[in-house]
């Protein structure tokens, strides 16, 4: 079945440190997009990648998609105590359904 | 921007009781609508879909009999979970398409507690 993978499953950091995200998809995605939850709140759309080999910045954050659309990245420069929760990628193969990533959950040691 | 509205935000009920879960469309029209159910510190994990004015779709392993989907409406998708047992505590969440290459718009979700 359509599988998305996601490493690692936890993140230790010390503030200022970079972070970064991968996923994987078992066959070629349609778009990816990432989402950021925190504890006890409802997954935060961040970004949609839709292109190969797209690259995208949001302040701290860059996002990739991989050349064959099968991968991606979520990488945070100089993480702050605001970036703390749960990082899910979710792909869609193109049904409009978002097969959702098993998750970074990022901590961060002040 | 296109605005899911979910409701309740969370509720409490005793075992073998049914809740219901709505989720509206507030400002577009959502021919289709995504259930999603998320254990603690697990991912989302895909229930069912659910068409206006068609039956549902429901993921494997997800019992149709027990979580009863209604989307009578452009507007409104309902989820009940009928009988309901400690083991559906869970948080439940709604999202759809507004069309094109568009991301998903999320309601804000339904945390579930079953006594």
């Amino acid at each position: 079945g359509q599988q998305v993978m996601q490493i690692p499953q936890y993140q230790h950091v010390q503030e200022g440190e970079d972070f970064t995200t991968y996923c994987n998809s078992s066959t070629t995605l349609s778009n990816i997009q990432w989402y950021k939850q925190r504890p006890g709140g409802h997954p935060v759309f961040l970004i949609q990648l839709v292109k190969s080999g797209e690259v995208k910045k949001q302040k701290r954050l860059t996002f990739q998609f991989g050349e064959a659309k099968k991968n991606s990245s979520l990488h945070i420069t100089a993480t702050q105590t605001t970036d703390v929760g749960t990082y899910f990628c979710a792909g869609d193969f193109g049904n409009e359904k978002l097969t959702f990533g098993t998750g970074t959950r990022l901590t961060i040691i002040p | 921007g296109a605005v899911v509205s979910q409701h309740p935000s969370w509720v409490i009920c005793k075992s073998g009781t049914s809740v219901k879960i709505e989720c509206r469309s507030l400002d577009f029209q959502a021919t289709t609508m995504f259930w999603y159910r998320q254990f603690p510190k697990q991912s989302l994990m895909l229930m069912a879909t659910s068409n206006e004015g068609s039956k549902a779709t429901y993921e494997q392993g997800v019992e149709k009999d027990k979580f009863l989907i209604n989307h009578a409406s452009l507007t409104l998708s309902t989820l009940t979970v009928t009988s309901a047992h400690p083991e559906d505590s869970s948080f439940y969440i709604c999202s759809s398409p507004t069309g094109g290459n568009s991301p998903l718009h999320f309601g804000n979700g339904t945390r579930l507690t079953v006594t």
